[in-house]
């Protein structure tokens, strides 16, 4: 069975930094492309980075461009976001999301975890 | 970036209704557009990739259709577990954009 679970989030103060992972299981996790996509209370689905399967290439949503950074370990099958500058507004819950295609750096997402909350607060 | 839009923003319905939600892109996508539902307090499930490609194990009562900047997501017959908040999303270049969601509730 494909699973996606997130973890590591919690609260910050703006200004700090947090490192999130996702765990893969149930498919051959460098075949394929990864999705960060936040959101955040009472609002609607933000896409957040992208990163290809072998990890050379990335993308970044404006509002966390320089702050974040995707990464991932394809030996541990495990995709990161490293966050830091956090601000209030990037208080929200973080889903990471599996590409539906291999080898396709833009393809639809079949699959999402479970969600993982990030608050940052004083 | 490509701007996506939905309509209606929330919608009444009762349990068979056939429902339609409507979708636009600011530029053409080809039919790279994917449909998203979500319950309360839950995450995303796919519904629909390529504009009108089901994905594994959603039911047939969920179709899309179009191309280019207007696409359609219908329900044929709505049911109690199809209550929720319905998402499109363009993947035809990054970065990747959302519409701001349909909410279908209890008429």
């Amino acid at each position: 069975e494909v699973q996606l679970l997130e973890s590591g989030g919690g609260l910050v103060q703006p200004g700090g930094s947090l490192r999130l992972s996702c765990a893969a299981s149930g498919f051959t996790f460098s075949s394929y492309a990864m999705s960060w996509v936040r959101q955040a209370p009472g609002k609607g689905l933000e896409w957040v980075s992208a990163i290809s399967g072998s990890g050379g290439s990335t993308y970044y949503a404006d509002s966390v461009k320089g702050r974040f950074t995707i990464s991932r370990d394809n030996s541990k099958n495990t995709l990161y976001l490293q966050m830091n500058s956090l601000r209030a507004e990037d208080t929200a819950v973080y889903y990471c999301a599996k590409a539906l295609l291999w080898f396709r750096e833009l393809s639809p997402f079949d699959i999402w975890g479970q969600g993982t909350m990030v608050t940052v607060s004083s | 970036d490509i701007q996506m839009t939905q309509s209606p923003s929330s919608l009444s319905a009762s349990v068979g209704d056939r429902v339609t939600i409507t979708c636009r892109a600011s530029q053409g996508i080809s039919n790279y557009l994917a449909w998203f539902q979500q319950k309360p307090g839950k995450a995303p499930k796919s519904l629909i990739y390529a504009a009108s490609s089901l994905q594994s194990g959603v039911p047939s009562k969920f179709s899309g259709s179009g191309s280019g900047t207007d696409f359609t997501l219908t329900i044929s017959s709505l049911q109690p577990e199809d209550f929720a908040t319905y998402y499109c999303q363009q993947y035809n270049s990054y970065p990747l954009t959302f519409g701001p969601g349909t909410k279908v509730d209890i008429k």
